[in-house]
């Protein structure tokens, strides 16, 4: 069955220090992965698409086929990076499946 | 940018009542709209995809008898919950798709908070 884990609720990181949120899938096909970020108050927004190979806000995401994982780094973790961030599949018929989301915390 | 409005914000309602949300592309025609649901603490979970003059798919387990989803332009979406129940109480978000540039992205609207007395 196609499944999206992000097996971390919370991730508290202190300012400055490296941050990785896991995520695996499960999927037969050709997945397409995104990570979604929502920021206190605000609606969820697209951070980043593994097919784009960008690096949006000093964050990266590599797709891992072997492990089917599309974990999302960052070096340096930033107080404004304070946020629910959520990985989803794309089943490439218009129908997405999220994860359960993992909260980050960046503490000063 | 992309902007995706949804209308109201938060909707109190008595139960046995209906309950209509809008969802609008503001800058953009949206070839797909989709409608999740986030209960607490919980991930997104689809309800549905709607193309503009088609009938909405519907994921299991989503009644949609009780879920009206009515995807009227490329611009417009409305779900209507039907018949509310408290256990409807949750949080509403539906998101656009349509071709920004070269990019097929989805745009999520700010979210609807239902409260069913």
């Amino acid at each position: 069955a196609q499944r999206v884990t992000q097996p971390e609720k919370l991730l508290s990181v202190f300012k400055g220090a490296p941050v990785e949120l896991k995520c695996n899938y499960s999927y037969s096909g050709s997945p397409e992965l995104f990570w979604y970020v929502q920021y206190s108050r605000q609606r969820l927004q697209l951070l980043l698409r593994h097919i784009s190979r960008e690096s949006i806000k000093g964050f990266t995401a590599d797709l891992n086929k072997g492990e089917t994982s599309f974990h999302l780094k960052k070096p340096f973790a930033q107080e404004e990076d304070s946020a629910m961030y959520y990985c989803a599949l794309n089943l490439g018929t218009y129908k997405y499946i999220f994860g359960t989301g993992t909260r980050l915390k960046v503490l000063a | 940018g992309a902007v995706v409005s949804q209308h109201p914000s938060r909707v109190i309602c008595k139960s046995g009542t209906s309950v209509k949300i809008e969802c609008r592309s503001l800058d953009f025609q949206a070839t797909t709209m989709f409608w999740y649901r986030q209960f607490p603490k919980k991930s997104l979970m689809l309800m549905a995809t709607s193309n503009e003059g088609s009938k909405a798919t519907y994921e299991q387990g989503v009644e949609k008898d009780k879920f009206l989803i009515n995807h009227a332009s490329l611009t417009l979406s409305t779900l209507t919950v039907t018949s509310a129940h408290p256990e409807d109480s949750s949080f509403y978000i539906c998101s656009a798709q349509g071709w920004q540039g070269k990019r097929d992205e989805q745009y999520f609207g700010p979210g609807t908070r239902l409260t069913v007395t």
